[in-house]
């Protein structure tokens, strides 16, 4: 499975576009990017996850190069509830377990 | 709120008692996990079952014995913990053939004196 780099925690203003980068340079082409977030004392939550092609459902968009070797979580009007530690995984193959990296901290700022 | 329901949200225990943790979910998910969460860490994936049966085991030491009674109910056992085990644990279900898309709880957060 591929490694996955985030940086450590970001800022957003309320309001605004989150834009969560992703690195995953060595991703294979069956490895999918998942997304999943995890609020102050709650479990993850999952996101969104793709391949190749954009994809964007009520919660986020994901953007994915064209090369595949990164990709940016859009979170399109952030709100502070959406302060969270989000974690980008790639796998690959239909099966295999998810191990979480230590993902980046969003913090919402009104 | 969350499809899968940990009891009890916290839980003292001494390094010599038994106590279980116990996670609950109805949406026919025949796959079920533990993970360990520290604070200020990821959380690690602890076991697997799959309809029922252990699946992976991560390692885990044997002070942790997981059980699953039925295809809605996963237990997780604690005898003789350390104080260093001390942390969050999260139990997860999905579809056996989607081990991706998990839904978790909202843990169990454990403290060992």
């Amino acid at each position: 499975d591929a490694k996955t780099t985030q940086p450590p925690s970001m800022d957003c203003a309320e309001g605004r576009a989150a834009n969560l980068p992703c690195n995953h340079s060595t991703i294979s082409g069956n490895e999918y990017v998942y997304w999943y977030r995890q609020i102050h004392s709650q479990g993850p939550q999952y996101i969104i996850h793709g391949l190749k092609n954009n994809e964007t459902n009520e919660m986020a968009s994901l953007i994915i190069t064209e090369d595949r070797k990164s990709s940016t979580l859009i979170l399109p009007h952030a709100t502070l509830r959406d302060t969270a530690v989000y974690y980008c995984i790639a796998l690959g193959g239909s099966q295999g377990n998810l191990i979480f990296g230590k993902g980046t901290k969003l913090s919402v700022k009104p | 709120d969350t499809e899968v329901t940990q009891t009890p949200k916290h839980l003292v225990m001494g390094m010599t008692n038994k106590k279980s943790l116990k996670c609950e979910q109805h949406m026919g998910h025949r796959a079920m996990y533990w993970y360990k969460q520290k604070a200020k860490k990821p959380p690690e994936l602890m076991f697997v079952y799959s309809y029922e049966k252990l699946s992976i085991n991560e390692s885990v030491p044997s002070r942790f014995s997981p059980e699953c009674p039925n295809s809605s109910l996963l237990n997780l056992h604690l005898h003789a913990l350390q104080p260093e085990d001390s942390a969050l644990y999260l139990c997860a279900s999905s579809l056996p053939t989607s081990t991706r898309l998990l839904h978790f709880g909202n843990g169990t957060r454990l403290t060992v004196t």
